[in-house]
């Protein structure tokens, strides 16, 4: 069965960084999109970040253009996030979630990790 | 990227009928069929319900459906069942090649 399994999400000061990971097993992940979605406390979903199945092309939300980078490692079933320069309000349940064959749908989502930006 | 517009709350009593809205742009909604919808019990990871404005995935009971007209697309549930009470939210891809979630409607059943 299809398993996402996000780790590295913690408390940080603004303005540092935070590497996110994403373990994906049970269907083959080099072949699948995969995205990052997140959800401040109390508030709705909000789309971060896109890669295709090669890596070959990654796109982002306005909102973190420039300070966010998604990776990933297709040997290693590996989904990355790192991100840099953190405000306040990228504090958030940080989502993997798995495309559904180019439909820009996820049909398979972890079960977040937590990051807490503050002082 | 403006978020899609959803109303905040909607209601209903078990076994009538809602409908929920999602109102976008000709950016997003209106020239894409790829508007997915996404049920969230509090304290859940998503769940997708529909996908492509109108396939249900396996396992999601016909119950659920889409649709869409212009830029506004619709998840209409019937036959209201407690267990359906959740937080919905919709999405679409976009022109910019990106994607966008509306702001989520609570739905609660009576």
């Amino acid at each position: 069965q299809v398993q996402l399994v996000e780790s590295g999400g913690g408390v940080v000061q603004p303005g540092g960084s935070l590497r996110l990971s994403c373990a994906a097993s049970g269907f083959t992940f080099s072949t699948y999109a995969m995205h990052w979605v997140r959800q401040a406390p109390g508030k709705g979903l909000e789309w971060v970040a896109c890669i295709q199945s090669d890596g070959s092309i990654k796109k982002y939300a306005d909102s973190v253009k420039g300070r966010f980078t998604i990776s990933r490692d297709n040997p290693k079933n590996t989904l990355n996030l790192q991100m840099n320069s953190l405000r306040p309000d990228d504090t958030a349940l940080y989502y993997c979630a798995k495309d559904l064959r180019g439909s820009w749908a996820s049909d398979y989502w972890g079960q977040g990790t937590l990051v807490t930006v503050s002082s | 990227q403006s978020a899609l517009t959803q109303p905040p709350s909607v209601s209903g009593s078990p076994g009538q009928s809602v409908t929920i809205s999602c109102t976008g742009t000709s950016s997003d909604v209106g020239n894409y069929n790829r508007v997915s919808w996404y049920q969230q019990p509090p304290g859940t990871a998503p769940k997708l319900m529909i996908y492509e404005v109108t396939n249900r995935p396996s396992g999601v009971p016909d119950r659920f459906s889409g649709s869409k007209s212009g830029n506004t697309a619709f998840l209409t549930i019937s036959g209201l069942q407690a267990e359906d009470e959740a937080d919905y939210y919709c999405s679409s891809y976009t022109s910019s090649s990106t994607w966008v979630f509306g702001g989520g409607t609570k739905l609660t059943v009576l």
